[in-house]
């Protein structure tokens, strides 16, 4: 079974800094990656995804992340953080055969203005 | 941009009462699920749903857990005899196809407080 996981639960920064989340999977086979968020009272949305290609994939509010298959790795990142970025982010998985999602704990970012 | 709905936002019941959690998936999708996330836990799969039948479901799922489309929108998830470690946020998600690469949409949860 895959296990997903999210380090540094909580994270607090200032507008404009830099974030970046990390997220490490246990599963050597063929793997689907996603970030999902939730902001606060709201669904969890999808910020993006990693099916094949292009490790590196952009998604929706200027966030993107790297697959780096040796590291079973899949972080999140975004350059300038902005208040609206408050929120929890999901890493997830799911493999070949098997369309369960595992999630990680999650990241609760909180950004000062 | 179509959503997962779910209904109530949160739901307080006792111990040992059972509780229907419902959900109004997107409307062209197929494949419908539910997942919960104990406080300061993951998010846990519990059980995924096609053509009137469950796929699959995790070892969390047992006889104490249904699911059920009572008709063309709604999905369900019904708890009978609540316990205390069922107090959770309830996540339903549905996806166009079962193919591991269709997205899975989410709803926003429902929160069960078993007193």
């Amino acid at each position: 079974a895959q296990s997903v996981s999210q380090h540094n639960h909580h994270v607090i920064l200032s507008e404009a800094a830099s974030l970046e989340l990390g997220c490490n999977y246990s599963y050597g086979g063929t793997v689907n990656l996603f970030w999902y968020v939730q902001y606060p009272g709201q669904h969890l949305q999808l910020l993006l995804k990693y099916f094949s290609g292009d490790p590196l994939v952009k998604g929706i509010k200027g966030f993107e992340a790297e697959f780096i298959k040796s590291k079973f790795s899949f972080n999140l990142r975004k350059p300038s953080v902005q208040w609206s970025d408050t929120a929890e982010y999901f890493c997830a998985v799911n493999s070949y055969g098997n369309n369960r999602l595992a999630f990680g704990k999650g990241n609760q970012v909180v950004v000062i203005p | 941009e179509p959503e997962v709905t779910q209904t109530p936002s949160h739901q307080v019941t006792q111990m040992g009462q059972e509780v229907i959690l419902r959900c109004v998936p997107i409307s062209n999708h197929l494949y419908f699920y539910w997942y919960r996330q104990i406080l300061g836990q993951k998010v846990e799969f519990l059980v995924s749903f096609y053509n009137n039948e469950i796929s699959e479901k995790s070892e969390i799922f047992d006889d104490q857990f249904s699911v059920e489309r009572p008709d063309g929108s709604n999905f369900t998830l019904k708890i009978r005899s609540t316990k205390l470690e069922d107090s959770a946020m309830y996540f339903c998600a549905s996806s166009e196809s079962e193919d591991r690469s269709n997205i899975q949409y989410f709803g926003a949860g429902t929160r069960l407080s078993v007193l």
